[in-house]
């Protein structure tokens, strides 16, 4: 168990809807990070937080969204969804951003499936 | 940017003999660092090993060590006396201490383990 919490655990949805992924950090972790992982693919970076303001931005769609709030709790907020959005969310934290070599704390991921 | 190539798709290996995982990487940086993370079918991502490119000594972890060339971009991991355990996706990853730049990770190895 890494201490890095997710909810939900999967989701089922359709197509233009919009949804809301959860991630809490581990304990004294103030950077929190969005990870999409597509069929048989590697992880793709989506988008960082770090106390609560946006400190690196990936591949991230404009249908996406994501915010970090005053508890270091993270949404990351997915709208207009589409097939191709289906896909493993994974959350992980860190104690200071990436830059000064923490390591990363997977959660369990979200199984977002749009149909 | 950064890319990193784990070029061998799928592998196999008998329980208690030992298999190497390749990996390359393509960067201008001279301060990185190199993960291998394992998945299982729980789809956790789980840290197995990390080596920092500064330092020459190889890193390992019990039965878990790495062959890191920094001339030739390459980063293999050693899995000595397999174990049923181990059968997982493994993702090699890269990260650049510098420019705030998040995880790169290669498209991942699917690792049998026969008994």
């Amino acid at each position: 168990d890494s201490g890095v919490t997710q909810t939900p655990k999967h989701l089922i949805t359709a197509t233009g809807q919009r949804v809301t992924l959860r991630c809490s950090p581990r304990s004294g972790d103030l950077s929190v990070y969005w990870y999409q992982q597509s069929l048989d693919q590697g992880l793709q970076f989506l988008i960082q937080y770090y106390n609560g303001e946006e400190r690196a931005k990936g591949n991230i769609l404009e249908r996406f969204s994501a915010q970090q709030f005053p508890d270091l709790h993270s949404e990351l907020n997915l709208s207009s969804l589409e097939l191709g959005d289906s896909a493993l969310y994974f959350c992980a934290s860190s104690v200071v951003p990436a830059a000064f070599g923490s390591e990363q704390f997977f959660g369990p991921g979200t199984r977002l499936t749009v149909l | 940017a950064q890319t990193v190539t784990q070029s061998q798709p799928e592998m196999s290996v008998q329980e208690a003999e030992t298999v190497t995982l390749s990996c390359t990487y393509d960067t201008s940086e001279s301060d990185y660092y190199l993960f291998w993370y394992k998945q299982p079918p729980s789809r956790q991502m789980i840290l197995v090993i990390r080596q920092e490119a500064y330092k020459q000594q190889n890193a390992t972890e019990n039965r878990f060590s790495v062959n890191f060339q920094k001339a030739a971009k390459s980063f293999s991991l050693k899995i000595s006396d397999s174990q049923l355990g181990d059968a997982a996706m493994y993702f090699c990853a890269y990260w650049a201490v510098a420019g705030n730049t998040p995880l790169v990770f290669g498209k991942g190895t699917r690792l049998s383990v026969i008994a």
